[in-house]
């Protein structure tokens, strides 16, 4: 499976914009980029998924780089409840999800 | 719509025991796929079911094996408990497989999970 590559941390401030960053060089053209996060205690919420396109939903954005080797989660106006483990996973076509290890971000008020 | 629902929550087992963990997803979801958690390991891939039969499979000895019923109902079964068994198992459903684009094929729920206690 093609590997991700993540921060162990990031910090934001409450009610700021946070870019998470995700490397993933060995991405295969029909591998889909998608993000998870898990809040404590609670199993896995998906976030957003994207191909090719930067997309939007309600939860974030996620922009993807021309050459799909990064993608950049983005979340607009952080709040306390942002506060997670956020996962970019690689999905080919069986749907085996591959977590890595995330990028634990810290939201402070 | 209730969530996905998993039970026992918490389990304690001794080593050589069996354990039998059960996934009940989202109404009209058919696919179910179960993960082990563990501090060192991190979300580990077991297996996917969809229409009662397993679709993938991750890296895990034969002693851990699932099946799914009629109803898209799930069990997971560990046999011969080890040490190392003790995680959280999260088991998640969606409402297809496929390789469509669309959110309605690739997002997952989870459940809050089975803390299993291996002693």
């Amino acid at each position: 499976d093609a590997k991700t590559t993540q921060p162990n941390s990031m910090e934001s401030n409450e009610e700021e914009p946070v870019h998470l960053p995700c490397n993933h060089s060995t991405i295969s053209g029909t591998d889909y980029i998608h993000w998870y996060r898990q809040l404590p205690s609670q199993g896995p919420e998906y976030v957003i998924h994207g191909l090719t396109s930067n997309v939007n939903n309600r939860m974030a954005s996620l922009a993807i780089a021309e050459d799909r080797k990064s993608s950049t989660l983005i979340l607009h106006r952080a709040t306390l409840r942002d506060a997670a483990v956020y996962y970019c996973i690689l999905k080919g076509s069986n749907y085996k999800l591959t977590f890595g290890k995330g990028t634990l971000l810290t939201v402070n008020p | 719509k209730a969530g996905v629902t998993q039970t026992p929550r918490y389990l304690i087992k001794t080593r050589g025991q069996q354990v039998t963990l059960s996934c009940s997803p989202i109404s009209g979801h058919r696919s179910v796929s179960w993960y082990q958690q563990t501090p060192g390991q991190g979300l580990q891939f077991l297996f996917e079911y969809f229409s009662e039969t397993q679709r993938n499979k991750g890296n895990f000895p034969g002693r851990f094996s699932g099946r799914q019923f009629s109803n898209s109902r799930s069990e997971m079964n560990v046999s011969t408990l080890e040490l190392g068994d003790s995680a959280l198992y999260l088991c998640a459903s969606r409402l297809a497989t496929g390789t469509s684009y669309g959110r309605l094929y690739n997002e997952q729920f989870f459940g809050p999970g089975t803390r299993l206690t291996v002693l």
